[in-house]
Formats: C-alpha cells, sequence, structure tokens
C-alpha cells in the first residue's frame, strides 16, 4: 500500500520568505500526485496536480512543486510567501492506474507572519 | 453553490449515541468519497461509492459505522453507539468516473462528550 510522509509538522516563515514543504511517497508504480490546501476554517483545495509529463507544475497563487521520480518525491515550492498562505498543506497520492483512494501525508502547517 | 456539502457543519453528542451525516456531492459526479481527520493528521480513507455501490471500506469503518448512498445522488454516514475516540472531522469527496480529482466539502466536525 502506499503512503506518504511530509517532513514539516509546522513551519514558520516571515512574509516574503521562500517556501519549500517536503514530500515523499512509498509507491512501485506510476502514481499521480496532489497538493491540497487548507485555509482556516475552509475545505480542501486543489493547489496543483501531477499526473505526466513536465515533472515542474505550477499551480495557483503562485506555488509550484517538482516531481522527482528518482527521490519519489514531490515537494512544494513558493519564492515568496504572504501572510495569506497560513494554512495546512497536504501533500496526497494515488495510484495511476485503479480506483484506489487518495492517500495523503500528514500535513504541513504554514505560519506566514508580518 | 455548486461545491460538495455537508450538514450538520459540528455535532456536538453524548457517548452512546448515534449520528448521521449527510453528504451532497457536485451534481454530475458519480464517485463519493468518505475521510476522517483527526488534530495532526491528514485525511484517513474511510469508503466510497460508484454511484449507489458501495465499492470499498477501509479497517478503520468498524461495525458501528455504515454508509448508504440509496439513490446514487447524497450520502450519509451513521455512526452509533458514538466512543470519543470518534470525535473527528468527516469530510466528503466526489468526483467523475474518469476524473482524477476530488473535491472536497467543508466537514462535519463531531464531538463526542
Amino acid at each position: 500500500a502506499q503512503s506518504v510522509s511530509q517532513h514539516n509538522h509546522h513551519v514558520i516563515l516571515s512574509e516574503a520568505a521562500s517556501l519549500e514543504l517536503g514530500c515523499n511517497y512509498s509507491y512501485g508504480g506510476t502514481v499521480n500526485l496532489f497538493w491540497y490546501v487548507q485555509y482556516p476554517g475552509q475545505h480542501l483545495q486543489l493547489l496543483l496536480k501531477y499526473f505526466s509529463g513536465d515533472p515542474l507544475v505550477k499551480g495557483i497563487k503562485g506555488f509550484e512543486a517538482e516531481f522527482i521520480k528518482s527521490k519519489f518525491s514531490f515537494n512544494l515550492r513558493k519564492p515568496s510567501v504572504q501572510w495569506s498562505d497560513t494554512a495546512e498543506y497536504f501533500c496526497a497520492v494515488i495510484p495511476s492506474s485503479g480506483n484506489t483512494p487518495l492517500v495523503f501525508g500528514k500535513g504541513t502547517r504554514l505560519s506566514v507572519i508580518a | 453553490d455548486t461545491g460538495v456539502s455537508q450538514d450538520p457543519r459540528h455535532k456536538i453528542t453524548k457517548r452512546g449515541q448515534n449520528v448521521t451525516f449527510r453528504c451532497d456531492p457536485i451534481s454530475e459526479h458519480n464517485r463519493l468519497y468518505w475521510y476522517r481527520q483527526t488534530l495532526g493528521q491528514g485525511p484517513e480513507f474511510l469508503t466510497y461509492f460508484q454511484n449507489e455501490a458501495q465499492l470499498e471500506k477501509s479497517r478503520l469503518l468498524s461495525d458501528r459505522f455504515s454508509a448508504e448512498r440509496p439513490k446514487g445522488s447524497f450520502s450519509t454516514l451513521e455512526i452509533q453507539r458514538t466512543e470519543q475516540g470518534d470525535s473527528a472531522m468527516y469530510l466528503c469527496a466526489s468526483r467523475t468516473q474518469s476524473g482524477s480529482i476530488q473535491y472536497f466539502g467543508a466537514g462535519t466536525r463531531l464531538s463526542v462528550l
């Protein structure tokens, strides 16, 4: 069964700092990868996804993620965070074939301070 | 609002009581998923439906849990004889059969006293 590991439980950054959140997954086959974001009091929203092709994917609000197959990683990045990026970020994986459900990491809470 | 809606948003109950939650998926989505999220964890899969058929259940879903989707539209999740350990956020998500993106509702937060 696949699993997802997010390295950082809580990250605190100042506005304009650069962000990188780690995500590693374990699964031997081809996967689809996702980053979801949960703003305080709101529902989970898709930030970006990778299915195939260019391993550098761009999402909403200036976020991007890079799929490195050899490292089983899908790290999330943003060059300059804003206070409004304060949220919880979840990495998720699903095998490309089959109908298994999403497997989520434990999440990383990002706090951006002015 | 044409997103996934869940009702109620919050439920407080006493241990031993039964509770039922409802999820209305996006109208053209025939796949519906239930997840549970506890503090400090990501969502954990509970069960999913394709139309009215329940196709998979997680080991997390004890005998006290039951889910239905009788007409292939909305779904209900019932927990019988609630325990304090059932306190969590219960999330519903839906997607089309061919799609790969799940869309989530705001969740129902259950507190068992």
